[in-house]
């Protein structure tokens, strides 16, 4: 059963950083793309975007409105994927996802359960 | 970017309703185009993909249509199970973006 669960979340000043963490498993990790996506409460979802798979070099995209201050990174001799986010803005306030991309597809088919944070002083 | 509208945004329906939810991209998007359920608890599930494509695992009631700018998401006979946030996604031209989705309730 594939599985991604988000961690690391929480409340961050203005200006800080925040790095989050989903765990994978179920899957073979090294063969997928991976993604991030936030939500905004009452918002739509934004796609951050995804780092490619073992077969296209881990290579990363980014959306334009977060290139340049977030990361995307993983770890795959621990099934792990990582959203680096520095000088956060209140605006970065959402609840995270990660999902997955299936080969070969422009879709997510699992994501996981989301982590929330909030950007405030 | 391309903008994906979705109507209506909040939608009241009985069981056993036949519903249908729509989906227009600000251009072209050649079919590239997914539908995802969000439940209260915030958890995601792909619906449909490419269209018309059910994903495995989702009930037969759920259908998706459409082509070129416009889409549309039905549900044969709503269930209770199905109360949730719809939104649809374009894969066609990055940065890939999203509706802001239609909330279904239950009349």
């Amino acid at each position: 059963e594939v599985k991604l669960l988000e961690s690391g979340g929480g409340l961050v000043q203005p200006g800080g950083s925040m790095r989050l963490s989903c765990a994978a498993s179920g899957f073979t990790f090294t063969d997928f793309y991976m993604n991030w996506i936030r939500q905004p409460a009452g918002k739509a979802p934004e796609w951050l975007g995804f780092i490619r798979n073992k077969a296209n070099g881990y290579t990363t995209e980014y959306n334009p409105s977060v290139k340049g201050r977030f990361t995307i990174s993983r770890d795959n001799t621990q099934n792990m994927l990582y959203l680096q986010m520095n000088t956060l803005r209140a605006e970065d306030t959402a609840t995270y996802y990660c999902a997955r991309w299936p080969l070969g597809a422009h879709y997510f088919d699992y994501w996981g359960q989301g982590v929330m944070v909030t950007v405030s002083s | 970017d391309i903008k994906m509208t979705q109507s209506p945004s909040s939608l009241s329906a009985s069981l056993g309703e036949r519903v249908t939810i729509s989906c227009r991209a600000s251009e072209n998007i050649n079919n590239i185009l997914a539908w995802y359920q969000k439940k209260e608890d915030g958890s995601v599930k792909l619906l449909i993909y490419y269209t018309s494509n059910l994903q495995s695992g989702v009930p037969s009631r759920f259908s998706g249509s459409g082509s070129g700018k416009d889409y549309s998401l039905t549900i044969s006979g709503l269930e209770s199970e199905d109360i949730a946030t719809y939104y649809c996604q374009q894969g066609y031209t990055p940065p890939l973006t999203f509706g802001s989705g239609t909330k279904l309730e239950i009349k």
